[in-house]
């Protein structure tokens, strides 16, 4: 079983469109968070959940939303897709927050925007 | 503000030993995680160091120096499926990892 899921693997859109990306963990972890790496290879956090509730909000764009159904799901899903926004998408998840827990990443989700 | 230095790349031969070094500047510390990423794929847990000194997991060791805001990570008897990057994280005050770029590690035969 996968521990960290991600779908879709690849997607490709058009500037100006709106898409979700959706993850689930089946580890029992409090915690998820979502991640942008660009073509530099920097892992920006994005977002943090904790049980359902917002944790972390960097500076990111309001295009950008962030749901927690419960706490076993984080999807993202992202309005008026501009070119900037190509990168790879990782989902993770750890035990808990507010200690240096170990993050399992999900496979991730390479986002082209045309 | 916080700060993580890598070497962008290495190149190593098969069987070899590498050191890949780490500075790093945070607000806080609470520990620093390094993880292995292969290309197109996610990063993975390697190790995490709290105490200063060297931590042995098979060919992987990774070492601590918190007075020098540094640590490295050692990979002995390299083998062709350890061509990735390897990135350095610490943990700050608020238990938030922060990435380095990561070093991309080239094996060649």
């Amino acid at each position: 079983d996968t521990a960290v899921s991600q779908t879709p693997k690849y997607l490709v859109t058009q500037m100006g469109n709106d898409k979700s990306i959706k993850c689930e963990q089946n580890l029992g972890h409090d915690t998820m968070y979502w991640y942008k790496q660009d073509s530099k290879k920097f892992l920006k956090i994005m977002f943090s959940y904790n049980n359902k509730e917002l944790i972390i909000n960097e500076t990111v764009p309001n295009r950008f939303s962030p749901k927690s159904p419960d706490k076993a799901h984080l999807n993202l899903h992202i309005n008026s897709l501009e070119l900037g926004d190509s990168a790879v998408y990782f989902c993770a998840s750890s035990q808990a927050i507010g200690e240096p827990d170990t993050q399992y990443f999900g496979p991730g989700t390479r986002l082209t925007v045309l | 503000g916080q700060n993580i230095d890598q070497p962008t790349e290495m190149t190593a031969t098969e069987g070899a030993i590498v050191q890949i070094n780490c500075t790093y500047q945070t607000s806080g510390f609470n520990g620093l995680f390094w993880y292995q990423q292969h290309a197109g794929e996610a990063p993975t847990f390697l190790s995490y160091n709290v105490l200063d000194g060297l931590e042995e997991k098979g060919r992987f060791s990774s070492f601590l120096s918190r007075s020098k805001g540094y640590s490295y990570l050692l990979l002995k008897e390299l083998q062709m499926k350890d061509s990735a990057s390897y990135l350095c994280a610490p943990v700050d005050s608020n238990y938030q990892l922060i990435w380095g770029a990561g070093t991309k590690l080239i094996i060649k035969p």
